[in-house]
């Protein structure tokens, strides 16, 4: 059972543009959502993370959007530059004693075109 | 934030035979993980060792295939036993520190198996 479904597998923008990567949830007890940019050779790195409380997140030129009545959380990449032309993963955690395990959806390959 | 090294970072492999891929952390943890990234996909948990006890294996992934050792808080290995060409994959070794708002994930770089 995927319980993060993420959206599109591909994108590609046009430098200046916003990317847009969209994720669904099913399991109601998640309460912490990162997101992780992955180069090609390199492992995944914690881009930036939002909890349930909040709608809204920014951090430069990347925001997550949150909506929990859909579960459902975007991460908006505002000014696309050819070197954030990545795979990113959303995720999703449920943050109580014992709970370990981050979820991952299945990528989105992103290219920047000049 | 954590500095995960693993070794080997790649390597190709004969079938049948096995690999142990090491990481190192630079401080002390209490727990570490085992990803699988097969190519172009997602990350897979494959197991999570903690300090001084067996690792807690996830569904589809047992220990004769995957034998795990955690000998100290900031070191771990991952045995890939009698592999196959279906094992080729990226594995990546993680750790959790608490952050801002919480519980942050920190990859190493990752070992790139291809076995032929």
């Amino acid at each position: 059972q995927q319980q993060v479904k993420q959206s599109p597998q591909s994108l590609i923008v046009q430098k200046g543009g916003i990317s847009i990567i969209n994720c669904a949830y099913e399991n109601t007890a998640f309460d912490y959502f990162p997101w992780y940019q992955q180069f090609p050779g390199k492992g995944p790195a914690l881009l930036i993370a939002i909890r349930p409380d909040v709608s809204e997140k920014k951090e430069g030129r990347f925001t997550i959007s949150f909506n929990k009545s859909a579960k459902q959380f975007s991460l908006h990449i505002m000014d696309s530059q050819p070197g954030d032309s990545a795979t990113y993963f959303c995720a999703a955690k449920y943050s109580g004693a014992g709970s370990y395990q981050l979820t991952f959806g299945k990528g989105t390959k992103l290219s920047v075109i000049p | 934030s954590a500095v995960i090294s693993q070794k080997p970072s790649r390597d190709i492999c004969q079938r049948g035979t096995s690999l142990t891929i090491q990481c190192q952390v630079d401080s002390q943890v209490t727990m570490m993980f085992w990803y699988r990234q097969q190519p172009g996909q997602s990350l897979t948990l494959i197991a999570t060792a903690n300090q001084g006890s067996e690792a807690t294996y996830e569904s589809g992934f047992v220990i004769d295939k995957f034998p795990i050792s955690r000998p100290n808080l900031t070191f771990s290995t991952l045995t890939v036993s009698n592999m196959s060409p279906e094992d080729s994959s990226i594995y990546l070794c993680s750790v959790s520190r608490g952050g801002v708002i919480g519980t942050e994930a920190f990859f190493g770089q990752g070992t790139r198996l291809t076995v032929v």
